[in-house]
């Protein structure tokens, strides 16, 4: 099945910097990609999302750009703010292949003052 | 609209119990998710319908798990007997296409 690996675990960086978060998966059939953000105590809500046709996709201060050769995506947070704090997850969608969604294990991300 | 809407919020029960968790998705979404976040796994998919048809139950950890979504509106999770390695937080999800999934509030189940 797919295997998504997120890095880093946990990120802390100063407010106004930029925060980058890592996502490596292992079917090259894979074609979705998505970033989703979780406040401590609430829901997972999609921030942005990629498809396997597209290497760069931008949303304000959020950006997520995809290698496929590689095999990995990667989300990046410009201008951080310190309600940009909270868990990051990628996830993995090889639709018409099972249609099975993996999340990456998360990325705490702390701006600080 | 309100989105996609789970009960009980929280739940404590004691093991050997039986525990049923909700979720209404939001009307018009046709794809409907149950899955499981804990600490040390993560957030987990247990199972999805499309259609009211269950189409992958694999993630579903042992047959004490069952899912069931007899109409669009409403689907229910069961688990029976309980045990205390089932707390968790579950959440819900829908959307109109695989891509799509916008997750309810969750449910906070503890098993003592």
């Amino acid at each position: 099945g797919e295997n998504v690996e997120q890095h880093p675990s946990t990120l802390s960086v100063q407010e106004g910097d930029s925060a980058v978060i890592k996502c490596t998966y292992s079917d090259s059939a894979s074609n979705y990609f998505p970033w989703y953000k979780q406040e401590l105590g609430k829901r997972p809500q999609l921030i942005i999302d990629i498809r396997s046709n597209v290497g760069e996709k931008k949303d304000q201060r959020i950006a997520v750009t995809l290698n496929k050769t590689a095999k990995h995506f990667s989300l990046h947070i410009t201008e951080t703010q310190p309600e940009d704090s909270a868990v990051y997850f990628c996830a993995v969608i090889l639709t018409g292949g099972g249609n099975k969604l993996t999340f990456g294990t998360g990325t705490q991300l702390k701006v600080e003052l | 609209d309100a989105g996609v809407i789970q009960s009980p919020r929280h739940e404590v029960t004691e093991m050997g119990q039986e525990v049923t968790l909700r979720c209404k998705p939001i009307s018009g979404h046709d794809y409907l998710f149950w899955y499981r976040q804990t600490m040390m796994r993560g957030l987990e998919l247990l199972i999805y319908f499309n259609n009211n048809v269950p189409i992958d139950d694999s993630g579903m950890p042992e047959d004490r798990f069952s899912a069931k979504m007899p109409n669009a509106s409403f689907s229910t999770l069961k688990i029976q007997p309980s045990e205390p390695r089932d707390s968790a937080v579950y959440f819900c999800a829908g959307g109109s296409s695989y891509n799509e999934q916008f997750f309810g509030p969750g449910t906070r189940l503890t098993v003592l």
